[in-house]
């Protein structure tokens, strides 16, 4: 069974920093991509980040490019996301997701873990 | 980057079929996939590729596409089935994913 379970979230101040981490099992996590997604509060999903098998390769939305890094260990089976120069509207729920293929689908979710910036 | 456009909110009556659409340019280079979300739970993706479903999705779900435009299709709908529904796509460079807005339905 394909698990993915987030930890790392939590309340910090504006400016300060994060690092999320995937936990992953239950397939060969070294052959798929990973992304990360986003939920505000009350809000709709938006995409974050995505990196390729080995790390080689990475993208990010225009509104985290320079602020947010997308990182994997494939060695312990986990996708990272460092989080920097946190803002108020970088609020929500961050889920990491397995994309099925290249085409962009995701097909097995976490939980997703909260993060909270404010004073 | 490319926008995917949801209408906000659709009802449809137990037991009838109901059409989801996503508009974007995008689509007219790359499947739509599609994501049923519940209230405090993570997404569950419905729809991928041409017409796919995951192994567990109900055949009352499927998925069609022309133009710039795809669809999500529930034919027979349930009262479990009420649900925030979310497309997703490439973006027009293929760099960047995007998603619609969502599109919350209630089954009456």
């Amino acid at each position: 069974e394909v698990q993915l379970v987030e930890s790392g979230g939590g309340l910090v101040q504006p400016g300060g920093s994060l690092r999320l981490s995937c936990a992953a099992s239950g397939f060969t996590f070294s052959s798929y991509w990973m992304h990360w997604v986003r939920q505000a509060p009350g809000k709709g999903l938006v995409w974050v980040s995505r990196i390729d098998t080995d790390g080689s390769s990475t993208n990010y939305a225009d509104s985290v490019k320079g602020r947010f890094t997308i990182s994997r260990d494939n060695a312990k089976n986990t996708v990272y996301l460092q989080m920097n120069s946190l803002r108020a509207e970088d609020t929500a729920v961050y889920y990491c997701a397995r994309a099925g293929d290249s085409s962009g689908y995701l097909d097995s979710w976490g939980q997703g873990t909260l993060v909270t910036v404010s004073s | 980057s490319s926008e995917l456009t949801q209408d906000p909110a659709v009802s449809v009556a137990l037991g009838q079929t109901v059409r989801i659409t996503c508009q974007g340019d995008g689509l007219r280079s790359y499947y739509a996939s599609w994501y049923q979300q519940k209230p405090g739970q993570a997404p569950v993706l419905v729809i991928y590729g041409q017409n796919n479903r995951p192994s567990g999705i109900p055949d009352r779900f499927s998925g069609s596409s022309s133009g710039n435009t795809a669809s999500l299709t529930i034919t027979g709908a349930q009262a479990e089935d009420e649900a925030d529904y979310y497309c997703n796509s490439r973006d027009s460079s293929g760099n960047h994913v995007v998603f619609g807005g969502g599109t919350k339905l209630t089954v009456l």
